[in-house]
């Protein structure tokens, strides 16, 4: 079964907190994607990284960073947490733009 | 980037086929047109997709109008288990981006 994981379903964090969201996929994906969904407001694309070590900006990539060091893996990083970060997070990968992509669980984060 | 506009929300009679429409008046001649769904609590999940030709799988068929303005998913016989929050959005090389909208929440009725 092909396959996306998240490092967490749920996690907790202060704000200030630096926080790490992991991702990782075992179908030698090239593309890779971030979103957050809130309530009536859809998923929203945060970053998205086309190749190790490259990346572009979604529609809300203000407070994010990502890094992908290897394929499989995709990192969304939080540089100081802040409330209006609670959200659902959810990560995606695909071969390319005429395939099918395949998500993960979600991590529901709550910042307090 | 090429938008696609939907319904908010849609109700449909279990047992009944459903149709869903997708407008994306501005489609480049590249574009994929892709469906996803999303049940609750869960993350999204691929329906079907196609660039110019009808398509069927086991999940549903889409239908692409000639012009390729608009586009409907159809789920033939809709179970309660199709509840869900159902994604059109156009893909195309060289732009990689997978952009979803807020969809259409679809409530099957018993």
């Amino acid at each position: 079964d092909v396959k996306v994981t998240q490092s967490s379903r749920y996690l907790v964090k202060r704000t200030g907190e630096k926080v790490f969201l992991e991702c990782v996929q075992d179908m030698d994906h090239e593309n890779m994607f971030w979103y957050r969904q809130d309530p009536g407001l859809g998923l929203r694309l945060i970053y998205f990284s086309y190749d190790v070590k490259m990346k572009e900006k979604g529609d809300i990539p203000e407070g994010y960073s990502v890094s992908r060091e290897k394929k499989e893996r995709f990192s969304l990083i939080l540089e100081s947490a802040s409330t209006n970060q609670t959200s659902m997070y959810l990560c995606a990968s695909r071969t390319a733009h005429n395939t099918e992509a395949f998500f993960g669980q979600g991590t529901r984060l709550t910042v307090v | 980037d090429a938008k696609t506009t939907q319904p908010n929300s849609m109700e449909s009679n279990e047992e009944e086929p459903v149709h869903l429409p997708c407008n994306h008046s501005t489609i480049s001649g590249t574009d994929y047109i892709h469906w996803y769904r999303q049940l609750p609590s869960q993350g999204p999940e691929y329906v079907i997709h196609g660039l110019t030709s009808n398509v069927n799988n086991r999940m549903a068929s889409l239908a692409i109008a000639e012009d390729r303005k608009s586009s409907t998913l159809i789920l033939h016989r809709a179970t309660l288990r199709d509840a869900a929050v159902y994604y059109c959005i156009l893909s195309n090389f060289g732009n990689e981006k997978l952009t979803f909208g807020t969809g259409t929440r679809l409530t099957i009725i018993p």
